[in-house]
């Protein structure tokens, strides 16, 4: 079936640039999502990429998307400790129905 | 303010009792969802309902049961069954079935000793 995976862990420095990358089986996947999810609270939607683009920009944030190796990332320009965060890569795809597929999340730890 | 509220954050039962988790959305949404999270896993999908009487089972059904006779309430009950029911129990809701935009809501922790 399908499949969506992330490491579980990524550590990073004030001020530098976090990198999150997910992988996903899919290959009729339509939209890829970013949600975060600050600790003991719900998730967010960060930002999404149609799976006909190749990258997208919104402030802070740049998702790249290579459909060829279904590999996906987000980019976290200046990581803030405001960005400490589980981060969720997430498919919407025909073939569940429409239903979101999700990665196990990557907890983003900021060091100072 | 328009968002989905959950209640009670936190939630403890003793083994062999059924519990129902509140979920209620002022979005005007058609969708909603029902996910648990275990740590160092992804969302697992319980139940989800595209409009109101109507309901589907996710991945993880057993021992779980939804209602849905209101649009802006689907509430979840956690049965005896159901033979691991401590987890972080999160609702959600989107504007139809099929829309990867889900709004959600702060969780539930739910403890059962």
């Amino acid at each position: 079936g399908e499949d969506v995976e992330q490491s579980l862990f990524l550590s990073v420095r004030e001020g530098d640039s976090s990198v999150i990358n997910c992988t996903y089986t899919d290959s009729s996947s339509t939209y890829l999502y970013w949600y975060k999810q600050e600790p003991g609270a719900g998730l967010q939607l960060l930002t999404y990429i149609f799976s006909n683009m190749d990258m997208k920009q919104d402030q802070r944030l740049t998702v790249l998307l290579n459909k060829k190796d279904k590999h996906l990332s987000l980019r976290i320009a200046d990581t803030q400790t405001g960005d400490s965060a589980i981060y969720f890569c997430a498919e919407r795809s025909m073939d569940s129905n429409y239903q979101l597929i999700w990665g196990a999340g990557t907890k983003l730890i900021i060091k100072p | 303010d328009g968002g989905i509220t959950q209640s009670p954050k936190y939630l403890f039962r003793k083994e062999g009792q059924n519990v129902t988790l509140s979920c209620e959305q002022n979005l005007n949404h058609d969708a909603m969802y029902w996910y648990r999270q275990d740590p160092g896993q992804g969302l697992r999908l319980i139940y989800y309902s595209q409009i109101v009487n109507d309901f589907q089972k996710g991945d993880i059904a057993e021992g779980y049961s939804v209602s849905r006779e209101k649009k802006e309430s689907f509430p979840l009950t956690v049965t005896s069954a159901q033979k691991n029911p401590t987890a972080f129990y999160l609702c959600a809701s989107s504007k139809g079935q099929g829309y990867g935009e889900q709004y959600f809501g702060p969780g539930t922790r739910l403890t059962v000793t």
